[in-house]
């Protein structure tokens, strides 16, 4: 069981926005920052969002991230069949390195 | 175009050991820290390892400490992962990862990311 909790599944329609939560405590999500990466299986997973709300070049400015306290999120808007995938939030600290989020697996109806 | 591509996974004996390698091209390789991240079947990313640009800083995971080694030829632009004493439970396809940040501290932000090859541990 990771620190970091996410729900398992998520759903949307095409074009609707939903959100995605990652919550951990005041020693990992409290005060580092929080990761994103959308990962579809069999490929390479992909940096969505990093340092809360940073955005790669390439990623479309449809895919946000946010933090406040101890918990995280990530919002996807205008929903696409294409953005069917796993999502996982992660971060890194000194005690733990790296963890990941259990990922949410998001469906696209 | 930054490259990643995994080798060197295949079908094991537990107890028994191997080694994956990491081949990039693309960018300055002996600039970056680099991960190993695995994946369980029908489970999430699990971060395993970790190497700094220079190796003069390595860290694991409690589950593989003791048994895996990490380690890189800068000459080479490869990255590798000695796994020994595997275990059914080290079954997963392992993805080697980039460190975004061409600093010596390791931030986490793995920006690329191979394809992964796969480990499998049974009798």
């Amino acid at each position: 069981q990771s620190v970091l909790t996410q729900p398992p599944s998520a759903f949307g329609t095409p074009g609707q926005r939903v959100t995605i939560s990652c919550s951990g405590s005041s020693s990992n999500t409290g005060t580092n920052y929080i990761n994103w990466y959308q990962h579809l299986p069999g490929t390479a997973p992909k940096l969505l969002i990093y340092r809360n709300n940073q955005r790669p070049s390439g990623v479309p400015d449809r895919f946000s991230g946010s933090k406040s306290g101890t918990s995280a999120s990530l919002a996807i808007s205008g929903l696409r069949s294409e953005d069917e995938a796993d999502y996982y939030c992660a971060t890194w600290d000194a005690s733990l390195r790296g963890v990941f989020g259990g990922g949410t697996k998001l469906t696209v109806l | 175009e930054e490259l990643l591509l995994e080798s060197g996974g295949g079908l094991v004996q537990p107890g028994g050991s191997l080694r994956l390698s990491c081949a990039v091209s693309g960018f300055t390789f002996s600039s970056y820290a680099m991960n190993w991240v695995r994946q369980a079947p029908g489970k999430g990313l699990d971060w395993v390892s970790v190497i700094s640009g220079g190796s003069s800083y390595r860290d694991y995971a409690d589950s593989v400490k003791g048994r895996f080694t990490i380690s890189r030829d800068n000459s080479k632009n490869t990255l590798y992962l000695e796994m020994d004493s595997l275990r059914a439970e080290d079954t997963a396809v392992y993805y080697c990862a980039k460190d975004q940040s061409r600093s010596a501290t390791v931030t986490g932000i793995m920006d690329v990311w191979g394809q992964g090859t796969t480990v499998t541990v049974s009798s």
